[in-house]
This record gives C-alpha cells, structure tokens and sequence, in this order.
C-alpha cells in the first residue's frame, strides 16, 4: 500500500515567491496534520484537518500560511509571499485515529529552501 | 505550554554498547509516543504508552513511561548501526491538545 505522498522533494526558491506543498495521505484516514521541522525548533505542528475540516490551526505562523483539504485525498500547504525564515523540511501526516492519540504515517518531506 | 525536553541532543557510541535516552516534562500526559526518524525521510513510530509505569518492548529496545506519566525512557541493549537515526518522543496532551514533539535525540553507532 502506498504511504503518504508528498511533493515536491525538494524545492528551492526565491524570496517573495509563492510556494504550494502537496499532500496525498494514506486512502482511508480521516486525519491529516503539517507539521514544519527545523534543527532549531524540532517537530512543529502547523494545522490539523478531521475529515477534510480544519480543526487546530493555532500553529500556522502568520497569514503569510495557508492550508486546504478540498477532499479526503488531497491537501495543500502554501506560503505567499515566502521568507528565508520559512526555510524547513515540511512533513505531512495521516492518521485513521480522531484526535491526537493515535499513530501518525508520516510522507518523506519537502523540503524548502527560500534564498 | 508543554514542552518536551529530551537528552542528551547528541549520542555517538560504538556497537555493543547500551544507552539510555531520556524524555522529560513537568506536564502530564494521556500517552507518549516515541518515533525514529531516518535522514531524508519522515519519523515512523515505534511504542505508543499509556499507562503511568508502564514497560513495552521492542527486540532490543525498552521503553519506560514514568509513574506520574511525566516523563519517559528509551533504552538500547547491545546497539547495532542499524539504531542510528533521530529519536523523538511525542506527548498527547490531557486536555485534548494536539501532539508536542520534543527535539530528538540523534544516535549514532559505529561499528
């Protein structure tokens, strides 16, 4: 079975451009989290979708972020206009628990670089 | 605000040898997930804990929730290069609030 997808890999880019992340999590769960990881500051929860709802977005930084999930198989992270400090692997998630208790499948990352 | 302060940051031993990582905070926690987590790719869980003092294994590997579910260990027996990699433990909060990650530990086993 697939795992969760994310794309880009790798994206590199210059500052004030518009970046959009995506996320196709695993068929059948009903959670999907972002989570932005730096050595700095670790593993960062940006946003938490239920069944395609935003449910805690009290991580995103600042409007300059913005995530939808307009159906159960696909959601999208984007930064507009981008800074150097939004440089970071972002992760997404799924999980098929409700809430925080459960497993999370995390894809391979994309990771950013804004010059 | 829960933190998670997990020790030590760094960790580089030779094969054989055991270890101990340690995961601490003054909040409580319903569960504490630990995760490894390879370069280039994204963390994988390993244990899930419930239960205050509660012990799970993992071939090698033993984990540790504290009594008062606080704090946790991880503890490696006879460490092989195949354990290197980023170590996170994650806490779910009593309260319903989402899941706080510590900053990891990062091991690294030479043979």
């Amino acid at each position: 079975d697939a795992g969760v997808i994310q794309s880009p890999r790798h994206e590199v880019t210059e500052m004030g451009q518009e970046v959009t992340l995506r996320c196709k999590p695993i068929s059948g769960h009903n959670s999907l989290f972002w989570y932005r990881q730096t050595m700095m500051r670790g593993l960062e929860l940006l946003i938490y979708f239920n069944n395609n709802v935003p449910i805690d977005d009290s991580g995103m930084p600042e409007d300059r972020f913005s995530a939808k999930m307009p159906n159960a198989s696909f959601s999208t992270l984007k930064i507009q206009p981008s800074e150097p400090r939004d440089s970071a692997v972002y992760f997404c998630a799924s999980s098929s628990y409700v809430g925080w208790g459960g497993e999370l499948f995390f894809g391979e990352g994309s990771r950013l670089t804004v010059l | 605000t829960q933190l998670l302060e997990q020790s030590p940051q760094f960790l580089s031993i030779q094969e054989g040898e055991n270890l101990t990582v340690y995961c601490n905070s003054s909040s409580v926690f319903s569960s504490l997930q630990w995760y490894r987590q390879e370069p280039g790719e994204g963390p994988v869980l390993l244990v899930t804990v419930v239960t205050g003092g509660e012990v799970k294994k993992l071939k090698r590997l033993t984990f540790q929730f504290g009594d008062a579910r606080k704090d946790s260990s991880l503890h490696i027996t006879a460490a092989q290069p195949g354990d290197t990699g980023l170590y996170l433990c994650a806490g779910e909060g009593q309260a319903g609030t989402a899941l706080i990650f510590g900053k990891g530990t990062t091991l690294s086993v030479s043979s």
